[in-house]
């Protein structure tokens, strides 16, 4: 079956330092990769869609200038948080679009501590 | 737009007993529905969907959901769980035009022995 990966699967940083994070298909091209968020015993919430090529669409209430979104090729978008904080402190989750299917597929999820 | 509510937020149950999770959505044009499994400090594994036809569907796991458009549910069924089903459960909609998923709050499954 289609896999994403996301790198790294957990990161500790300082206050006021950016963190990037990876989400790849492995063995399909994505056109669409969606950001989520998701706090402890929540849901997830969409933060932003990247398309490939293209910039990103943000979803209400998401900084973008904060969560940077690149989607520069069809198997890898990352997600940059930009001066973090603790409060950004989160699980973020990304998932894919298989052009070929429409199928979504999901990453294993970044845990980012922010201290 | 469309939303969606799972009225159960945790719901513990007997290894081997049956178990309902209920969902219920909202939108004002055709929907596709999904159901993931979240085990801890994972991503999303998706358990079944339903895109068309069959209102009836299955999954992996044993799973299986009822598309119930007069009533606008998608509840997911598992005639008996064990252990291993001990997870996070999200439904999930999407009107298919932009594939943006909007889940809902999720439901706590705990099997005991």
């Amino acid at each position: 079956g289609a896999v994403v990966s996301q790198h790294p699967s957990w990161v500790i940083c300082k206050s006021g330092t950016s963190v990037k994070i990876e989400c790849r298909s492995l063995d399909f091209q994505a056109t669409t990769m969606f950001w989520y968020r998701q706090f402890p015993k929540q849901s997830l919430m969409l933060m932003a869609t990247s398309n490939e090529g293209s910039k990103a669409t943000y979803e209400q209430g998401v900084e973008k200038d904060k969560f940077l979104i690149n989607h520069a090729s069809l198997t890898l978008s990352t997600l940059t948080v930009t001066s973090a904080h603790p409060e950004d402190s989160s699980f973020y989750i990304c998932s894919a679009r298989d052009w070929a299917s429409n199928e979504q597929f999901f990453g294993p999820g970044t845990r980012l501590t922010v201290l | 737009a469309q939303s969606v509510t799972q009225l159960d937020s945790q719901v513990p149950v007997f290894e081997e007993a049956p178990v309902e999770l209920r969902c219920n959505y909202s939108s004002s044009v055709s929907v596709y529905l999904f159901w993931y499994v979240q085990y801890p400090n994972q991503g999303l594994q998706l358990l079944l969907k339903y895109l068309s036809g069959s209102t009836l569907v299955k999954g992996i796991n044993g799973f299986e959901a009822e598309f119930n458009k007069s009533q606008t549910s998608f509840h997911l069924r598992k005639p008996s769980v064990h252990i291993s089903d001990t997870a996070e459960y999200f439904c999930a909609v999407s009107d298919g035009g932009d594939y943006k998923l909007s889940f809902g709050a999720g439901t706590t499954v705990t099997v005991r022995a």
